[in-house]
């Protein structure tokens, strides 16, 4: 079983901290993209990585592909209250076209 | 917003009842996906369209469902015989790009009660 691994589940912090959330596998993935999701919605793309070792930033949001592209992680600088929602990874393993969705990290930034 | 619409938005039924969901993505989508989600997991796959082919189909998926893209642009997803696990958002996501971006619809939560 394709399994994607995040952690933290929960996170609750103080407006202006930063966090770092992960998303880990056993398997290659061919992509990787991370969500934001609010509650009775549809998550929202924030980001496709492709290549090992990758890193982009979106303003305060830094990613980074593990070399190996079996892993990922997220890392918010100076948080703010409209950061708070569920954060989830998704993978594509070669020769796939099946999504596999991580379980999410439930973020709340409180003011 | 994403382009992507869904209909109807909140569906609710009585179990042995059958139901289906619309989704529309914009016209540049050749990618076509539905999810199902519940409460505190993340979404789980169930169909990939790439125009009117269905190419990939969760195990996970009984025979109870079925989805089509007839003419490569909305796509319908069937429930028959629901059953009170059914119960859940379903989710459609369309997408273009070579590297499979997603870009999903608002949903369609469905009770079974």
């Amino acid at each position: 079983t394709q399994l994607l691994e995040q952690s933290p589940q929960f996170l609750s912090i103080q407006e202006g901290e930063n966090l770092t959330v992960y998303c880990n596998s056993s398997s290659v993935f061919s992509s990787l993209q991370w969500y934001r999701q609010e509650p009775g919605e549809g998550p929202v793309l924030l980001v496709t990585v492709v290549t090992g070792g990758e890193v982009k930033k979106l303003k305060r949001l830094t990613f980074q592909f593990g070399d190996a592209r079996k892993d990922s992680s997220l890392h918010i600088t100076a948080a703010q209250p409209g950061d708070t929602g569920l954060y989830l990874c998704a993978g594509v393993y070669p020769g796939t076209y099946k999504y596999i969705f991580g379980t999410g990290t439930r973020l709340k930034v409180l003011a | 917003d994403t382009g992507v619409s869904q209909d109807p938005r909140h569906k609710i039924t009585k179990r042995g009842q059958n139901v289906t969901f619309r989704c529309d993505p914009i016209s540049e989508h050749n990618r076509l996906y539905w999810y199902r989600q519940t409460l505190g997991q993340g979404p789980e796959f169930l169909t990939y369209f790439q125009n009117e082919a269905q190419l990939e189909k969760s195990r996970l998926l009984s025979d109870r469902f079925s989805a089509e893209r007839p003419k490569g642009s909305f796509s319908t997803l069937e429930i028959q015989r629901t059953e009170q696990g059914d119960s859940a958002m379903y989710l459609c996501a369309g997408g273009s790009d070579a590297w499979g971006e997603q870009y999903f619809g608002p949903g369609t939560r469905l009770t079974v009660t």
